[in-house]
């Protein structure tokens, strides 16, 4: 079975922290995503990877970065958090067709 | 580009009564078109995926979900609700142009909710 773990499920930080959330996979999969999910938006891109050391921003980058040096490992960094990054964030990875297999899932509260 | 409408936010059935979930879609290529499920405080899991094969497509669980390219529509069914299915769903599309990286768009889900 394919497996997508995120290191926290949840998370309570101060605005103006800098926050890591790190992803790993167990499948050797060439593309890795970081979506946050809010309720009545779905889940919308942030950044996504398709090689180490390749990232492309998604649909809503602003506010947060992203790092891949390993294949397996894709994190998602907010330089300063902020009450709006308040969220639920998903990190998926895809061999390289469109199935892709999702996390659990980390839920931060910026205060 | 692409995009995808989910017609029913919130969806609400009886134990034992068929499910209907509504997904209209654009795309300027040939989609692909898959409907997730995320059960509460769980992460996401493929239901079925439609991939210009045959156009019923049958997934887990007892749903199926029917691509009707005249419609631009992808809904999913189920002829007898469970009370397990209770969860939110997510309509999904990508598209099949080359280079894609397998970036996926997410419709907006619809909350199912099963009652007794």
């Amino acid at each position: 079975d394919v497996k997508v773990t995120q290191s926290s499920r949840y998370l309570v930080k101060r605005t103006g922290e800098k926050v890591f959330l790190e992803c790993v996979q167990d499948m050797d999969h060439e593309n890795m995503f970081w979506y946050r999910q809010d309720p009545g938006l779905g889940l919308r891109l942030i950044y996504f990877s398709y090689d180490v050391k390749m990232k492309e921003k998604g649909d809503i980058p602003e506010g947060y970065s992203v790092s891949r040096e390993k294949k397996e490992r894709f994190s998602l960094i907010l330089e300063s958090a902020s009450t709006n990054q308040t969220s639920m964030y998903l990190c998926a990875s895809t061999p390289g067709g469109y199935e892709q297999y999702f996390g659990p899932g980390t839920r931060l509260t910026v205060t | 580009a692409q995009s995808v409408t989910q017609l029913d936010s919130h969806v609400s059935v009886s134990e034992g009564t068929p499910v209907l979930l509504r997904c209209n879609y654009s795309s300027s290529y040939s989609p692909s078109l898959f409907w997730y499920v995320q059960h509460p405080n769980k992460g996401l899991q493929l239901l079925l995926k439609y991939t210009s094969a045959a156009t019923l497509v049958k997934g887990i669980n007892g749903f199926e979900a029917e691509f009707k390219k005249s419609e631009t529509s992808f809904h999913l069914t189920k002829p007898s609700a469970h009370m397990s299915d209770a969860a939110e769903y997510f309509c999904v599309v990508s598209d099949l142009r080359p280079g894609n990286t397998g970036k996926l768009i997410f419709g907006q889900g619809t909350t199912l909710q099963v009652k007794p």
